[in-house]
């Protein structure tokens, strides 16, 4: 399974847009970038994935580098309740099993 | 829809003993993974299951089982219980669609689980 990096830790102001790189160099063509995250005491949650193009739904945007080596988790305007640990994971596209690799992830903490 | 429910929420065994935690996957779901959490090594994979047939498996001794239910619903057992056996465990459903690149994974809260 391919490897993501990411920064241990970040923090935001609240209200203000948060970038959250994720490093996979070794990236495949048919890997999947994947976002998930993790709010204290809870389950992690899906908040986005991709593969080429960016990507945006009502939680989150994934800007994917043209070579794919790199992407961002972009939130528009961070609140308190995203601060959570945000996972970058590989998916195999033509693996449609539940296996998810997580890393260390990068813990996001955001002050009001 | 209902979420993910894991039961119990909690609980505390000694070394040696063995423990059975339970797993019910949302309405519909038929694909149930487990996972172990803790501080030092984070979520690690432990198995898949889909149509009661373990279809993906982490690297973790045979001590840990799991099982599928004609229903969906999943246990997971670890036999022979070890102190850094303590950790948060948490399920996770999907629908497991076939050519989806999607699958999206629904976690529940997780079970406790603490050696001593």
């Amino acid at each position: 399974d391919a490897k993501t990096t990411q920064p241990n830790s970040m923090e935001s102001n609240e209200e203000e847009p948060v970038h959250l790189p994720c490093n996979h160099s070794t990236i495949s063509g048919t890997d999947y970038i994947h976002w998930y995250r993790q709010l204290p005491s809870q389950g992690p949650e899906y908040v986005i994935h991709g593969l080429t193009s960016n990507v945006n739904n009502r939680m989150a945007s994934l800007a994917i580098a043209e070579d794919r080596k790199s992407s961002t988790l972009i939130l528009h305007r961070a609140t308190l309740r995203d601060a959570a640990v945000y996972y970058c994971i590989l998916r195999d596209g033509g693996n449609q099993g539940g296996k998810l690799i997580f890393g260390q992830g990068t813990e996001l903490s955001v002050k009001p | 829809k209902a979420g993910v429910t894991q039961t119990p929420r909690y609980l505390i065994k000694t070394r040696g003993q063995q423990v059975t935690l339970s797993c019910s996957p949302i309405s519909g779901h038929r694909s149930v993974s487990w996972y172990q959490q803790t501080p030092g090594q984070g979520l690690q994979f432990l198995f898949e299951y889909f149509s009661e047939t373990q279809r993906n498996k982490g690297n973790f001794p045979g001590r840990f089982s799991g099982r599928q239910f004609s229903n969906s619903r999943s246990e997971m057992n670890v036999s022979t219980l070890e102190l850094g056996d303590s950790a948060l465990y948490l399920c996770a459903s999907s629908l497991r669609l076939a050519g989806s690149s999607y699958n999206e994974q629904f976690f529940g809260p997780g079970t406790r689980l603490t050696v001593l």
